[in-house]
């Protein structure tokens, strides 16, 4: 079954740093979003892409956040100055459908910033 | 952002019977909502939807029952089962978002 792939599964930083989460969504799939989860916190909307372009954005997602879609295949999430708070579990996903109904998610990628 | 609320931060039932998970929502823009389950260290996996149009959407044993009056949205696990002990998620959908609930941590005993 086709999947939604995150690299890297642990990535950890200085406080400061820039940093690249990266996807590789299902490939026939036109949607694109990123989640995160801080620990023992609920899921929170980050940002959809679609027609390479942002198409809905949340207030967590600031002038620090930006995603790309540098190819066909990846679709990639980068926080330009981490902080502290930035630390947390960041989901992928992909939907096939124009308006979304099913999301698929990838494993995650685990930020640390120290 | 509250627009999904998810009261009950945990349930714990025994093996056989009845999970009854809970969901609210204050956004009447809300058109889509979706169950997902998560296991530790895994992505969420989608579970079950339903439509604004309809009131309930059955899948084996897992049905959603929507109260668009109310706002509330709730999954039937009948019966429940050990392996679906895991943190559970409402989401709702407008647009080109889906916003998502706090989450419930099922736990069913054997």
């Amino acid at each position: 079954e086709p999947e939604v792939t995150q690299t890297p599964s642990h990535q950890v930083t200085q406080m400061g740093q820039e940093v690249i989460l990266r996807c590789v969504p299902i490939s026939n799939h036109l949607y694109f979003y990123w989640y995160r989860q801080i620990l023992g916190q609920k899921v929170e909307f980050l940002v959809s892409f679609y027609n390479n372009e942002i198409s809905e954005k949340s207030e967590i997602f600031d002038d620090q956040f930006s995603v790309e879609r540098p190819d066909g295949s990846n679709f990639t999430l980068k926080i330009r100055s981490t902080k502290l708070e930035d630390s947390a579990m960041y989901f992928c996903a992909s939907s096939a459908l124009l308006k979304e109904e099913k999301l698929f998610f990838g494993s995650g990628t685990q930020l640390s910033v120290l | 952002d509250q627009q999904v609320k998810q009261n009950s931060p945990s349930l714990s039932v025994q093996e056989g019977r009845i999970s009854i998970l809970n969901c609210d929502y204050t956004n009447s823009m809300f058109d889509y909502f979706l169950w997902y389950k998560k296991y530790p260290a895994e992505g969420p996996t989608f579970l079950i939807s339903i439509s604004s149009i309809k009131d309930k959407n059955e899948d084996g044993r897992f049905t959603v029952f929507l109260n668009k009056s109310a706002k509330h949205l709730s999954l039937h696990i009948v019966p429940s089962q050990p392996g679906d002990s895991a943190v559970y998620f409402c989401a709702a959908s407008a647009s080109d978002d889906m916003r998502f609930g706090a989450g419930t941590r099922l736990t069913v005993k054997p």
